[in-house]
């Protein structure tokens, strides 16, 4: 066990439907990463919060969006949904931001999208 | 091409065989990761190196900055080794962007 929670374990929604996955990290880690694992793309970063700002965006689709709230969990927002948006959701947490520091991630057990 | 580059992508074992799986980049890396992803998906972080050698347990992981490589080896394998295990760099310029492989899918068999 990571430490890192993520709800719901699994959801099944149409397409054009919004759905909200959710990211607890582990306690004392500021940073949450967001990450999107399809079986033709692999595993991509999507977005990173570092105590409640932005802090990096990658391959993250207008349609998507991200905040991280003062208690530090984080929503991933996920809207006009398509087939192709079908895929596992990974939220993972680090103690720090960034820099030349250490930054170990700790994945969470991730959230299986299935949008029919 | 890919940034990271895995291989082999497939590999099965008999158990007790020593394994050797290979991660090359193309960038400027400040660290490499790698990562174990069981069947029912969860994803463990089994080493974070930037230079030199790690070992835990019967896995030991290396890399050569010079060459950009970095190698996986799973000494006396085991059944319960069967995952896809996949290397991921951070970038020099963005250290907090994990770029990934396609991963390697291990099978052992008893």
């Amino acid at each position: 066990d990571s430490g890192v929670t993520q709800t719901p374990k699994h959801l099944i929604t149409a397409t054009g439907q919004r759905v909200t996955l959710r990211c607890s990290p582990r306690s004392g880690d500021l940073s949450v990463y967001w990450y999107q694992q399809s079986l033709d793309q692999g595993l991509q970063f999507l977005i990173q919060y570092y105590n409640g700002e932005e802090r990096a965006k990658g391959n993250i689709l207008e349609r998507f969006s991200a905040q991280q709230f003062p208690d530090l969990h984080s929503e991933l927002n996920l809207s006009s949904l398509e087939l192709g948006d079908s895929a596992l959701y990974f939220c993972a947490s680090s103690v720090g931001g960034g820099g030349a520091s250490y930054n170990e991630q700790f994945f969470g057990p991730g959230t299986r999208l299935t949008v029919l | 091409k890919n940034e990271v580059e895995q291989s082999p992508q497939n590999l099965t074992a008999q158990e007790g065989e020593f394994i050797t799986i290979n991660c090359s980049y193309s960038v400027g890396i400040s660290a490499l990761h790698w990562l174990q992803q069981h069947p029912g998906g969860g994803i463990v972080s089994l080493f974070m190196l930037s230079s030199g050698k790690k070992k835990h347990g019967r896995l030991i992981a290396t890399i050569n900055i010079q060459e950009k490589h970095s190698s996986l080896h799973i000494t006396a394998s085991h059944p319960r080794d069967s995952a896809v295990y996949i290397c991921a760099v951070r970038t020099l310029y963005n250290t907090d962007k994990l770029i990934f492989g396609t991963g390697t899918r291990l099978q052992v068999f008893p």
